[in-house]
């Protein structure tokens, strides 16, 4: 029972460089959200797209880019690292977004160091 | 004023007492709460939502919500060490477009 996958589970950039951090949902859930996770900072919306083909920005989306490839994966990209982007990066998804009381199903995150 | 706001704590509790968890909102609209117990380096797990006013129960578990004062509030009761955790409030009201806004956390430590 699969949940929420997301990979890799830890990486290690140099500043400048590009990665994608993959996340994939076996639920046959409509909406798909990313996360990141500082110290004392509590979980911070990136983006979500709330259905297949469509996404949005969340609360800190700056320096990120998603695709939506299909109803089951959400990526996020990194297009150039930077040390402020080091944080622990959590993938979720729901039936809808926009549904009353509906919660959300978390990955095990990915813990991303930039030097 | 942060939207949805908790004690991050630590608070300590022996084994066996009732710990106490509280969170507060900003949006007056927020329709429906969740708690979230996040173990040190593991991902967030659900373990109560509520959207009525009152109190809910789930085992050890009541949540209690008092849209009025706009506070929702966690009981665990007969703590256990394997309570030691932090727990994340989270809010999803129409200001936020439906989408869940989480608090910092509270950190809980059950010593036995």
């Amino acid at each position: 029972n699969a949940g929420v996958t997301q990979t890799p589970k830890f990486q290690v950039l140099k500043t400048g460089q590009s990665m994608t951090l993959q996340c994939a949902q076996d639920m046959n859930h409509n909406s798909m959200y990313w996360y990141r996770q500082d110290p004392g900072m509590g979980l911070r919306l990136i983006y979500y797209s709330a259905s297949e083909g469509t996404t949005d920005k969340g609360e800190v989306p700056n320096g990120y880019n998603v695709s939506r490839l299909n109803k089951r994966e959400f990526s996020l990209r990194l297009e150039s690292a930077a040390p402020s982007q080091t944080s622990v990066y959590f993938c979720a998804s729901s039936e809808e977004v926009f549904l009353t009381g509906e919660p959300q199903h978390f990955g095990d995150g990915t813990r991303l160091s930039i030097l | 004023q942060k939207e949805v706001e908790q004690n991050s704590g630590p608070l300590s509790v022996p084994e066996g007492a009732i710990a106490s968890l509280n969170c507060t909102y900003s949006d007056r609209g927020s329709q429906s709460f969740f708690w979230y117990r996040q173990y040190s380096g593991k991902s967030p797990e659900l373990i109560m939502f509520i959207y009525s006013n009152g109190d809910k129960e789930d085992g050890r578990f009541t949540a209690q919500l008092n849209k009025a004062s706009q506070y929702v509030s966690l009981l665990i009761r007969d703590s256990q060490p394997s309570d030691s955790a932090t727990y994340l409030c989270a809010v999803r009201g129409d200001n936020q477009g439906g989408k869940l806004i989480f608090g910092q956390g509270t950190e809980l430590s059950v010593k036995p």
